[in-house]
């Protein structure tokens, strides 16, 4: 099945940890994508990256860490600098810049 | 940056009943898409609608760029489409969301 994978659907970490959010997609995107959602709130932009082996930051992308060595890979680390990381996390891909953007079915993370 | 507004914030609809949700921008933009969220979360395409009209089934959406708006339409709501829903707007380099439109369709 061709689609964006998000793994794991629920994680729990402690404070002080790092933690990675993995990211995969089929679809031979170039573009992809990481937001941030919290109770009743919108999608907020974290990073992005247009193209392999680059990436740039969003409007909130402090505490948090991307790489993208493969194109279908962009995993987000949650550095244990990120203040408030408990929220709804969702990966999406585009074939390009601007093109309909299909999205994962999220993580949610939780700071015990 | 771009300001992106979705009206109403909150709807409440009787099985059956016809809704309109809309989405105000604040400058031009390159594309515009429609997202249903459901109550697992999961953001579902709706439309990818930079300009124009298209329809899915019961529902539809309209674009007009120009006037930096875009309506989405649902005929013969069912219980089924309860949830958020969701405009996005591409500009600079990424896609900006509204708010958000919770919808609830009652039995």
């Amino acid at each position: 099945d061709g689609g964006i994978t998000q793994s794991p659907k629920y994680l729990f970490r402690k404070e002080g940890q790092n933690v990675t959010l993995s990211c995969e997609q089929n679809l031979n995107h170039d573009a992809m994508y990481w937001y941030r959602q919290d109770p009743g709130q919108g999608l907020r932009l974290i990073y992005y990256s247009q193209i392999v082996n680059d990436f740039q930051k969003g409007d909130i992308a402090e505490g948090y860490s991307v790489s993208r060595e493969k194109k279908e890979s962009f995993p987000l680390t949650v550095t244990s600098a990120q203040k408030n990381p408990t929220a709804f996390y969702l990966c999406a891909s585009s074939i390009g810049t601007g093109f309909e953007a299909f999205f994962g079915q999220g993580t949610r993370l939780t700071v015990v | 940056g771009i300001q992106v507004e979705q009206s109403p914030p909150d709807l409440i609809l009787q099985e059956g009943a016809n809704s309109t949700l809309r989405c105000n921008f604040s400058d031009s933009v390159n594309n515009l898409q429609w997202f249903h969220q459901n109550p697992w979360g999961q953001l579902i395409n709706l439309f990818y609608i930079p300009s124009g009209t298209k329809q899915n089934g019961r529902l539809s959406a309209t674009t007009v760029a120009t006037e930096r708006y875009s309506l989405l339409y649902i005929s013969s709501s069912q219980t089924t489409d309860s949830g958020v829903y969701f405009c996005a707007v591409f500009y600079g380099q990424n896609f900006v969301f509204g708010p958000g439109t919770r919808l609830s369709v009652l039995p």
